[in-house]
């Protein structure tokens, strides 16, 4: 079974501080794990994802994050956030050793908001 | 951008009409999905494909049906809406183990 869960329904920061986004998860092997954002009235846009290797992922719009299998987390970051960051971020996880299911799990989602 | 189209952007119908939210993607991919999104955010898996001819239910019950007769266009039926079904419908799709999701813009249905 696969799980994730992000522990923030919304976090505040403001416009040129560091932003963290939280997310943990459970697989029962090694995980595939995504970050995705939606903007209002939009659907969900891929940001980066972690399937093996070097365990800092960056991605797009400054974005990265760090996959720490110790603590099973995969927390998402940017190190000067914009106003233009405010958004919801998704986090998901697929357990590889599902066989053939294709399905992510997908967080509840976190609503970003910087202020200016 | 994405290559996944739904349409129609929005919609608002009555109580028992039959409806159908279009879901096209250029991409060639073999697996399609259906996701309902709640106002808390949260998305709720109600249908998928993993190609021709192949239809699963999702993780929420759904008086929704679906087919893909092409596998380009992934179409989803509701035969008689309902205004419990008002929400935000996104269509996704996807090809290898390791790809992430492509999604379209989604339909918002108020349903009166």
């Amino acid at each position: 079974a696969q799980s994730v869960a992000q522990p923030e329904d919304q976090v505040n920061v403001a416009e040129g501080n560091p932003l963290t986004v939280k997310c943990t998860y459970s697989v029962s092997g090694n995980p595939y794990l995504f970050w995705y954002v939606q903007y209002p009235n939009r659907g969900l846009q891929f940001l980066l994802k972690y399937i093996t290797g070097d365990n800092l992922v960056k991605g797009s719009y400054g974005f990265e994050a760090e996959f720490n299998k110790s603590q099973t987390s995969f927390h998402l970051k940017k190190p000067s956030a914009l106003v233009s960051d405010s958004a919801l971020y998704f986090c998901a996880v697929r357990d590889p050793a599902s066989g053939g299911s294709y399905i992510p799990t997908f967080g509840r989602g976190t609503s970003l908001i910087v202020h200016p | 951008e994405a290559d996944i189209y739904q349409t129609p952007r929005y919609l608002v119908i009555g109580t028992g009409k039959k409806i159908t939210l279009e879901c096209s993607q250029t991409m060639g991919h073999d697996k399609m999905y259906w996701y309902q999104q709640d106002p808390g955010m949260e998305l709720h898996l109600i249908h998928y494909s993993y190609g021709v001819n192949s239809t699963e239910k999702g993780d929420l019950s759904s008086e929704s049906t679906v087919s893909r007769i092409r596998t380009e266009h992934f179409p989803l039926t509701l035969e008689s809406a309902r205004p419990s079904h008002t929400s935000q419908y996104l269509c996704a799709s996807k090809t290898g183990s390791r790809s992430p999701l492509h999604f379209g813009n989604g339909t918002r249905l108020t349903v009166t």
